[in-house]
């Protein structure tokens, strides 16, 4: 079956860096798009970023251009977000989700918490 | 804040009828299929419509999706107390070049 596992969340200091990485299984993941979505504390959801099947195309929200970097290991099976520059309002659950459009199928989501 | 605008809350009594709407503008909802998503009380999002109006397997068909213009509706017929969560509208926006969600609605079954 579908899994998607996100790992690399915790606690960061302002300004610092975090690499967050889900691991994908049970589908082929080198054929998919893939999305990070993130939700902050009792807030809605709000997409972060996607990346295409093969790498080729990204696309972010303007408030992580230029600090958020999308990419993805189709031999690992696996997608990564390098977070740099982070700022307290980047606190959220961090979800995968696959899919070449839209986000379809979801991970469980890993906490970033930006606190000093 | 959200280009997609949903109102806060909905409820209904068990049976009922509850409908959402989610309102957008000529460069989403007016030129892309609206997707919508369920988020039970503690748990990670699931796709609940697709591609505007379709259901994905194991989706149960009291839920159905419309659009109109620039707007969209998700309706819940004969609404359950499982039904209790957050629903959200989404689509691509052509203009931000990004994907969007709606603001969100809180279903209560009363």
């Amino acid at each position: 079956q579908v899994q998607l596992v996100e790992s690399g969340g915790g606690l960061v200091q302002p300004g610092r860096s975090l690499r967050l990485s889900c691991a994908a299984s049970g589908f082929s993941f080198s054929s998919y798009g893939m999305h990070w979505v993130r939700q902050a504390p009792g807030k809605g959801l709000e997409w972060v970023a996607i990346i295409s099947y093969d790498g080729s195309n990204k696309y972010y929200t303007d408030s992580v251009k230029g600090r958020f970097t999308i990419s993805r290991d189709n031999s690992k099976n696996t997608l990564y977000m390098q977070m740099n520059s982070l700022r307290g309002e980047d606190t959220a659950v961090y979800y995968c989700a696959r899919g070449n459009n839209s986000p379809g199928y979801w991970g469980q989501g890993t906490l970033v918490a930006v606190s000093s | 804040q959200s280009v997609l605008t949903q109102p806060p809350s909905a409820s209904g009594t068990p049976g009922q009828r509850v409908t959402i709407s989610c309102s957008g503008s000529s460069s989403n909802i007016g030129i892309k299929t609206v997707n919508w998503y369920q988020q039970l009380p503690g748990t990670a999002p699931k796709l609940l419509i697709y591609t505007t109006n379709q259901r994905p397997s194991g989706v149960p068909d009291r839920f159905s999706g419309s659009k109109s213009g620039t707007s969209a509706s998700l309706a819940i017929s004969g609404l359950q107390s499982e039904d209790e969560a957050d629903y959200y509208c989404a689509t691509w926006d052509d203009s931000l070049n990004a994907y969007v969600f709606g603001t969100g609605t809180k279903v209560t079954v009363i």
